[in-house]
């Protein structure tokens, strides 16, 4: 049983460019969360896709923008980088509604560098 | 605004020892409280939680213990070993809204042979 995955591992672009990011949950999972985690910093919340709307938002601005897939895979889109956007970002895997649907489970993440 | 704090960035423990990670937290609307263990290269991974109704959740050899009215809580790893290094980050959720996790910025641990 494959857990969740991401693609690609490592991802170096220039300021102004625009990057796609990718992610596959955990079989049976429906929930995709994605994080930003800058160096020395805790994982920062994203967004979050169910039934392929965002449902939840973080604090980040509307350069960030997702998609979730009817195989409930999803995408991470950031328009514009800048490079305060170098970070790992991980996507987490949940299954709504289920008895602890708390515990998320995370991919290794993809480091973008913004050069 | 960092709703959780983890104010030790680095912990060295000997091999053996009792091995005692806190955390804190500000948002009095959390009710269920996560320890993941990240290791290089790889995602945060799903280690204990405890539920806001109880004060202390055991597995094996991790125990965490929460302390509401304190807003506080710590992870108690006994006996520790050198597989434990790692950098654990304390998470919150509040269960009534939705799934998002609000994270402390880590603690490396190192656990000395």
């Amino acid at each position: 049983d494959a857990g969740v995955t991401q693609s690609p591992t490592h991802l170096i672009k220039t300021r102004g460019q625009q990057v796609t990011l990718r992610c596959s949950p955990k079989s049976g999972h429906d929930t995709v969360s994605w994080y930003q985690q800058a160096l020395g910093q805790g994982p920062q919340f994203i967004f979050q896709y169910y039934e392929e709307e965002e449902r939840q938002r973080g604090n980040f601005p509307d350069r960030f923008s997702g998609h979730q897939f009817p195989n409930y895979s999803s995408e991470l889109n950031v328009n514009a980088l800048l490079l305060g956007d170098s970070a790992l970002y991980l996507c987490a895997s949940s299954l709504e509604g289920a008895a602890i649907s708390n515990e998320q489970f995370f991919g290794p993440g993809t480091r973008l560098t913004v050069l | 605004d960092q709703q959780v704090k983890q104010n030790s960035p680095s912990l060295s423990v000997q091999e053996g020892r009792i091995s005692i990670l806190n955390c804190d937290y500000t948002n009095s609307m959390f009710d269920y409280f996560l320890w993941y263990k990240k290791y290089p290269a790889e995602g945060p991974t799903f280690l204990i939680s405890i539920s806001s109704i109880k004060d202390k959740n055991e597995d094996g050899r991790f125990t965490v213990f929460l302390n509401k009215s304190a807003k506080h809580l710590s992870l108690h790893i006994v006996p520790s070993q050198p597989g434990d290094s790692a950098v654990y980050f304390c998470a919150a959720i509040r269960v009534s809204g939705a799934n998002n996790l609000f994270f402390g910025t880590g603690t490396r641990l190192t656990v000395i042979p």
